[in-house]
């Protein structure tokens, strides 16, 4: 069975400031992994994913994930937040080379930017 | 546009009613997912189908039926067996688990 965890359910950092968002994961099998976006009363998007090759990814809005097998962890990072990020952010897995598995979604952190 | 469109956008249901949530996508994706979604749990996966006329249960189905007859299309019926049905339910598709597209949700609530 796979899962993720999401430390912190809410994180709030200063416009301009770091944002980090951690996330472990425990997966028996090679993981596919992702950080999804949700703004208020709306569905997810996908920010980012690693699925092979490098372990450094980069997605939209300037947000970078880094995957660390020997940490099993998969921390979002943005070096200067804006009011615009605030949202909820959620970390999945899934095992990969699996085609259409579902995904295993952790249980969210709510980013506040204070101004 | 291509995507996923969920109605309606809020429902109520009254004490033992059925009510059922619409899903259609038009994006050509084999699979689609139920998930629900209540404060603090994050999402959890109801029911998911990766072909046409063929579906499985996820983390949490009892309470819960789902159908896919179309490509298209995978509504999801709340039953009165589902004691505790207050929730955002978001429908989702795919080619691949690379990436899921998400309906914009349903916010069900109990009158």
């Amino acid at each position: 069975a796979q899962s993720v965890t999401q430390l912190g359910s809410h994180v709030s950092v200063s416009e301009g400031a770091l944002v980090l968002l951690r996330c472990n994961y425990s997966s028996s099998v090679p993981p596919y992994l992702f950080w999804y976006v949700q703004y208020p009363n709306q569905g997810l998007q996908l920010l980012l994913k690693y699925t092979t090759g490098a372990t450094l990814v980069k997605g939209i809005n300037g947000f970078e994930a880094e995957f660390k097998k020997s940490e099993t962890s998969f921390h979002l990072t943005k070096p200067s937040a804006h009011m615009s990020d605030a949202a909820e952010y959620f970390c999945a897995v899934s095992r990969a080379n699996f085609g259409n598995e579902k995904l295993t979604f952790g249980t969210g952190t709510r980013l506040t930017i204070i101004p | 546009d291509g995507g996923i469109t969920q109605s309606p956008k809020y429902l109520f249901r009254k004490e033992g009613q059925n009510v059922t949530l619409s899903c259609e996508q038009n994006l050509n994706h084999d699979a689609m997912y139920w998930y629900r979604q209540d404060p603090g749990q994050g999402l959890r996966l109801i029911y998911y189908s990766q072909i046409v006329n063929d579906f499985q249960k996820g983390d949490i189905a009892e309470g819960y039926s789902v159908s896919r007859e179309k490509k298209e299309s995978f509504p999801l019926t709340v039953t009165s067996a589902q004691k505790n049905p207050t929730a955002f339910y978001l429908c989702a598709s795919s080619i691949s688990t690379e990436k899921l597209f998400f309906g914009s949700g349903t916010q069900l609530s109990v009158l």
